[in-house]
């Protein structure tokens, strides 16, 4: 079993919509949890951490299941530029663990 | 500041050729990392370092080898290039540990090993 899994997509969505993304983990010692976006063929940029109590930066909503081992992202009024693939990411074992992404594609 | 930069961004290998890629930064940070990453795939940590003069394995680092001889610089090299190592490579630069500070990415090199 793959440490972080994520579903590879894509969420094909139209502006204005919320999504939302899933992300499970095997390590149940994680303590540390982000989501990174990366545009195609950029290099990936931190989104937000996630905290155990969740967390909300304007329209991204980001919340920790530690009973179920998974991390959640929620956008809300999707816009184009939200087109992008979101890894998600764990702290394990002293190093970043990557999920494989989400692929995003917001349509007008 | 430029950040966090990578040369070169591009290279077509054939088989048993070496190169070396730089990653250099501009924010004084301690710690450094080579990833690559596949399609499907997260990335994967090749080698690390905690401070200028050291460095670590990572989760995939057969077939690379790396110096930080400069705090600004890590170099990533492959002695003799193979084609499973067709990938794209990040460089990412951390002030404190990746599990309390951000890691700001390179803009990463695509290599193509025939």
């Amino acid at each position: 079993r793959k440490e972080v899994e994520q579903d590879p997509g894509p969420f094909n969505v139209p502006e204005g919509a919320t999504v939302a993304f899933n992300c499970t983990y095997s390590n149940s010692a994680s303590q540390s949890f982000f989501w990174y976006r990366q545009d195609c063929r950029k290099e990936p940029k931190l989104l937000m951490s996630v905290y155990s109590s969740g967390n909300e930066d304007g329209r991204f909503t980001a919340q920790l299941n530690r009973a179920s081992q998974y991390i959640s992202l929620l956008i809300r009024d999707s816009k184009l530029s939200d087109s992008a693939t979101y890894l998600c990411v764990h702290l394990g074992y002293n190093k970043l663990i990557f999920g494989a992404g989400t692929r995003l594609a917001v349509h007008p | 500041n430029a950040g966090v930069t990578q040369t070169p961004k591009f290279r077509v290998l054939k088989t048993g050729q070496s190169m070396t890629l730089l990653c250099a930064q501009d924010m004084n940070h301690e710690y450094m990392y080579w990833y690559r990453q596949d399609p499907g795939m997260g990335l994967r940590l090749i080698h690390y370092s905690v401070g200028e003069g050291t460095t670590a394995k990572g989760e995939v680092p057969d077939g690379y080898n790396v110096s930080r001889l400069k705090k600004q610089n890590f170099l990533l090299g492959l002695e003799s290039a193979a084609p499973s190592q067709t990938s794209v490579y990040f460089c990412a630069s951390s002030y404190e540990r990746e599990d309390s500070d951000t890691q700001y990415f390179g803009p990463g090199t695509r290599l193509t090993v025939l």
